[in-house]
């Protein structure tokens, strides 16, 4: 399996303008999560959905922070208007949530540069 | 959601065992201790998992004591390639999603 997918893997845009995230998870899992890393605020969860449903999205900073997944093996971050305190790596994981396991596979990231 | 403190920084030399050991005074009783290492610019990599005693697979080991309110990641012979972050997190079985602290970053020299 070729992992987690994400891209872009580097996004420069300026402020104000629409950011489109992509990833395509694992196939065969059934739990996908985005997750944000800065240096101030360390590794941050974002939203999770789980057969393809958000169970968890208290975690979005603002109403310009919207995810979908229209299906298993697709989901989507969008921030709209950006701003410069968005720049950050976002990552997308994913895992077969069953019994106990923790066990989440992460993709690359996704490097922010908003200006 | 239980909290969890491990050391800032650790430094070693290569083939020595490393042990980070992690504080989880409030762990529930559902709760299980997973550990994830992290490279610069890649994304977090599950190590290991345990719930108590010890467990152990070809990356390292995990040993929780019957308290369960600490635990210790075990890494055998470290290489260079070990220098990362290692974060130890407290998994809520209500909710899947992880919570990650800040990490203990691991300095290995030769």
């Amino acid at each position: 399996d070729a992992g987690v997918i994400q891209s872009p893997r580097h996004e420069v845009t300026e402020m104000g303008q629409e950011v489109t995230l992509r990833c395509k998870p694992i196939s065969g899992h059934n739990s996908l999560f985005w997750y944000r890393q800065t240096m101030m605020r360390g590794l941050e969860l974002l939203i999770y959905f789980n057969n393809n449903v958000p169970i968890d999205d208290s975690g979005m900073p603002e109403d310009r922070f919207s995810a979908k997944m229209p299906n298993a093996s697709f989901s989507t971050l969008k921030i709209q208007p950006s701003e410069p305190r968005d720049s950050a790596v976002y990552f997308c994981a994913s895992s077969w949530t069953s019994g106990s396991s923790y066990e989440q596979y992460f993709g690359p990231g996704t490097r922010l540069t908003v200006t | 959601l239980a909290k969890t403190t491990q050391p800032i920084s650790m430094d070693s030399y290569e083939g020595q065992e490393v042990n980070i050991t992690c504080s989880h005074n409030n762990i529930a009783t559902n709760d299980y201790i997973t550990w994830y290492q992290q490279f610069p610019s890649q994304g977090p990599r599950f190590i290991i998992q345990g719930y108590k005693t010890k467990v152990t697979n070809e990356v390292a080991s995990l040993f929780i004591p019957a308290d369960r309110k600490s635990s210790t990641l075990s890494l055998p012979r470290v290489s260079l390639s070990d220098t990362a972050v290692y974060y130890c997190l407290v998994g809520d079985t209500g909710r899947r999603a992880l919570t990650f602290g800040s990490g203990t970053r691991l300095q290995v020299q030769p």
